[in-house]
Parts: C-alpha cells; structure tokens; sequence
C-alpha cells in the first residue's frame, strides 16, 4: 500500500542464527532507514542510507549489519541476537535525508517485520 | 536527554465525538513536528506536520496545535469514526535529519 515491502513479515530465530530482514521500495526514493519498534519504547532509529551510502549508525550493536545494494532495497543482517532484540523493525524510505525536514520529505514506512528471538 | 512523551497511554471515545491526543516535548530547539498513525499490523503513516512558525494547522478532519510556551502538541480529530481506531504518535525534529518519537497513544472508537 505505501510502496515500502518488507520480507519476512514475521521470524522466529534462536540466538546462534543468522538470518536477513529485507525491505524494497517502488517509490523512486533515494534515503532508506532502518527502525526498531519495542513494546515498551518509542521508535528508535537504527541506520539511515542516502544514495546507498550510509549516512547514519545510531550506536546499533554490531549484530545488525545493514546493506543497501541499490537505492530501493535494504537489508538488516542479523547474528548472534538476543531475546531483548524481539522487536517489529520497520523500514522506511524517503525523497532523501540530510535536508530540512518537510511533508516533501515524508517518510513512507513498511508494514514491518516481527522478530522473536529465542 | 530530551525526548518526546504522551500524556495518555489509552482514548476511548463514542463514534462521532472529537478525539483529542496530547504530546508533551521537551527539546526547544525542535522546530517541525508530525503525527503519525499507526494501525495494528502496519507500518506508521504521516497524518499532519506543523513548523514551529505556526501555532494551528486543518487537514482532513484533522488539526493540530502547537503550543510552545509549555512544549505542547495536540491532535484533534474531528466526528471521530471506527476507522480511526489505531496508536497515535508525535514526532520531533530539530533541524538535523532524524526525528524523535513520541511512544504512543491508543485510540479506541466505539460504534
């Protein structure tokens, strides 16, 4: 519906696995990012690409590893989780980041990925 | 650190009365605001922004208030209806590229 796709919708993972979140957008953007949402916090940010390049790391521990190929498709490596990771992370994309903020600049969000960790 | 917060984790109204959810935000230098909505099993979608140049704002059944004098945002949605059943958020910006959020409030509309 908002153009953003995200694969799996839900995972199930033990904490010795490696498995990969991935999101696509159809929507000509060239920023891509990355966010956790927990039960109990607010939606934090994690990683922002501007024209696959990273441009943001917002102190996320080194068992999520991003990759962006191409401006319309993320990854979010993950390995060696722990159950306090179990979270919905939502990919988003937008116009570009790095610019004043505005309604020109909307954030389009995926439906997200549940991940439970074992 | 400063953050964004809401007043009231759940809202429970009557199909057709006004809803009205509130965010309290404590960066003074944020300067552009949006509220979210987010239904259950998707991602969140942009309902309405305000720049701190302004202190009102309509949309579609939607307006929202700015006051800076306490760091307070508000939503008001009009004739409220079962669709608008879904979590409530505001987010701040302060000039940089990243928001904050706010953690949410639940909007329950009763038919």
């Amino acid at each position: 519906e908002t153009g953003v796709t995200q694969t799996p919708r839900h995972l199930v993972m033990g904490m010795t696995n490696k498995k990969s979140l991935k999101c696509e957008q159809h929507l000509g953007h060239n920023a891509m990012y990355w966010y956790k949402q927990s039960a109990k916090k607010p939606l934090e940010l994690m990683f922002v690409y501007n024209f696959k390049e990273q441009t943001e790391n917002n102190s996320v521990p080194s068992r999520f590893s991003p990759e962006c190929p191409n401006s319309s498709h993320l990854f979010l490596h993950l390995h060696t989780l722990q159950p306090e990771d179990s979270a919905l992370y939502l990919c988003a994309s937008s116009r570009t980041s790095g610019i004043r903020l505005s309604s020109y600049n909307e954030q389009f969000f995926g439906p997200g990925t549940r991940l439970t960790v074992l | 650190g400063e953050s964004v917060g809401l007043h009231l984790p759940t809202l429970s109204v009557q199909e057709g009365d006004n809803s009205i959810i509130n965010c309290a935000y404590s960066n003074s230098a944020s300067d552009y605001f949006i509220w979210y909505k987010q239904e259950s099993g998707k991602g969140p979608q942009f309902i309405i922004d305000i720049r701190s140049n302004m202190d009102k704002r309509q949309g579609q059944r939607v307006t929202v208030l700015l006051n800076k004098t306490v760091k307070h945002l508000s939503l008001q949605i009009a004739a409220t209806q079962p669709g608008d059943s879904a979590v409530y958020f505001c987010a701040e910006n302060s000039g940089y590229s990243t928001l904050t959020f706010g953690k949410g409030t639940m909007l329950l509309v009763s038919p």
